[in-house]
């Protein structure tokens, strides 16, 4: 258990549609990063967030979007969705700020757009 | 988006064999990272390299970071059937900003048979 929490584990939903992952960074860790994962793509970095702040920003569509609240959770919206989108979405946190190497992994959302 | 070229793509081995498997890039990364995914799970950090010919090992993983910032290779030592997954490398350019996202390989298989 890597400590980092994602919710839900799966999602199905109509194209169109707007969903919202959850995920939860383990204990004192500010950092958030956003992938998604698909079969062709590989692991794509989308977003980053540190204390609340955005940091660094990958390939995310318009339609995506994400946030940092207070306690350090982060939520990713994914809006007019398509069927492209289907994929694993991860997120990961870490204690620091662009230290990768202390990054850890939720279990991840699998989206299915039908 | 950009993406590290990873090779073999697969492979199946028996079990007690050595297994190598190289990531390479056409621009300069200041961090090499090996990641393990299992089925339905999230990547899990083996290796973090951060100096340019550094030689790592954690148990029976070995990984290199090529002398010219360019590549890594991991070796996997006499395979038992848990080390059955895909492998990630991921490189980080920098420490802050976009280039302290992680930009994934495209992973290699193992399969290991007994």
């Amino acid at each position: 258990d890597s400590g980092v929490t994602q919710t839900p584990k799966h999602l199905i939903t109509a194209t169109g549609q707007r969903v919202t992952l959850r995920c939860s960074p383990r204990s004192g860790d500010l950092s958030v990063y956003w992938y998604q994962q698909s079969l062709d793509q590989g692991l794509q970095f989308l977003i980053q967030y540190y204390n609340g702040e955005e940091r660094a920003k990958g390939n995310i569509l318009e339609r995506f979007s994400a946030q940092q609240f207070p306690d350090l959770h982060s939520e990713l919206n994914l809006s007019s969705l398509e069927l492209g989108d289907s994929a694993l979405y991860f997120c990961a946190s870490s204690s620091k700020e662009g230290l990768y190497a202390e990054a850890f992994f939720g279990q991840g959302t699998r989206l299915t757009v039908v | 988006g950009q993406q590290l070229n990873q090779s073999p793509q697969s492979m199946f081995i028996q079990e007690g064999e050595d297994v190598s498997m190289n990531c390479t890039s056409s621009s300069i990364f200041n961090t090499w990272l090996w990641y393990k995914q299992d089925p339905g799970e999230g990547p899990v950090l083996l290796i973090a390299l951060y100096k340019a010919g550094e030689l790592t090992s954690n148990g029976r993983l070995t990984a290199q970071f090529g002398i010219t910032r360019k590549d890594s290779f991991l070796n996997i030592s006499a395979s038992i059937p848990s080390d059955v997954g895909i492998y990630f490398c991921a490189g980080q350019a920098g420490r802050t900003g976009t280039a302290s996202k992680l930009t994934f390989g495209t992973g290699t298989r193992l399969q290991v048979t007994l």
